[in-house]
């Protein structure tokens, strides 16, 4: 079955620092989509990226990177210089097919980050 | 916001009982998807419909059901209520099944069983 490992339970930084969230997927699918998802203290999951299997190209968006490596099975993301706002948990998930044809989302434990001031 | 709307917010309710928590998808969206956050299991797929028809089933225990009606909105029952299914429940909704439409999700309900 899918699996998705974030090693990392807990992480603080202060404010400006540059900061990676690693993910570690397993998979036996040849398509798949892989997810990161932002849980703010407020509760509510907020979508940040979703990416294809086939498309190994690094992402930017603003502060936010993602870094997409299948020789090694890894979907890392990085906040650069960071602010108070991104304390969340992030969760990275990994779609696996169901029966039915359809498919269901599997997450990592995820990764506390807090940025201090 | 993501559209998708849950109620209620919050549940509390005592060993043995039956709640009833509804989820309503964004407009357009056929696809309706349950999911269970708790401490011990962390987020965790539990059922998906699919224009009032399920779809597929994760790791949802038999004491749980849920159904999509043809309004499309979807409720998740929980019964014989035990101290570990205290949760946040999230729905969450696409247009269509399949990895490839975005899922958006609720706020969640926070179920507390005492």
């Amino acid at each position: 079955a899918q699996k998705v490992t974030q090693a990392q339970t807990e992480i603080s930084v202060v404010e400006k620092e540059d900061v990676t969230l690693d993910c570690v997927y397993e998979t036996r699918d040849t398509t798949y989509y892989l997810f990161w998802y932002k849980q703010p203290p407020s509760g509510e999951l907020v979508f940040l990226i979703r990416r294809n299997s086939f498309d190994e190209q690094n992402e930017i968006s603003g502060r936010y990177s993602w870094n997409f490596q299948k020789s090694t099975s890894s979907f890392n993301f990085t906040i650069t210089a960071s602010q108070v706002v991104d304390s969340a948990v992030y969760f990275c998930a990994l779609s696996e097919f169901v029966q039915g044809g359809s498919e269901k989302l599997v997450f990592g434990k995820g990764t506390k980050l807090t940025v201090n001031p | 916001d993501s559209g998708v709307t849950q109620t209620p917010k919050h549940l509390i309710t005592a060993t043995g009982q039956r709640v009833t928590l509804r989820c309503s998808p964004r407009s357009g969206d056929l696809s309706v998807y349950w999911y269970q956050q708790s401490l011990d299991q962390g987020l965790q797929f539990l059922i998906q419909y699919y224009n009032g028809e399920e779809r597929a089933k994760g790791n949802i225990l038999e004491r749980f059901s849920a159904q999509q009606f043809p309004d499309l909105h979807s409720e998740l029952n929980l019964s014989s209520l035990e101290l570990g299914d205290s949760a946040l429940y999230f729905c969450a909704s696409s247009v269509v099944p399949g990895a490839e439409n975005e899922q958006y999700f609720g706020p969640g309900t926070r179920l507390t069983v005492t």
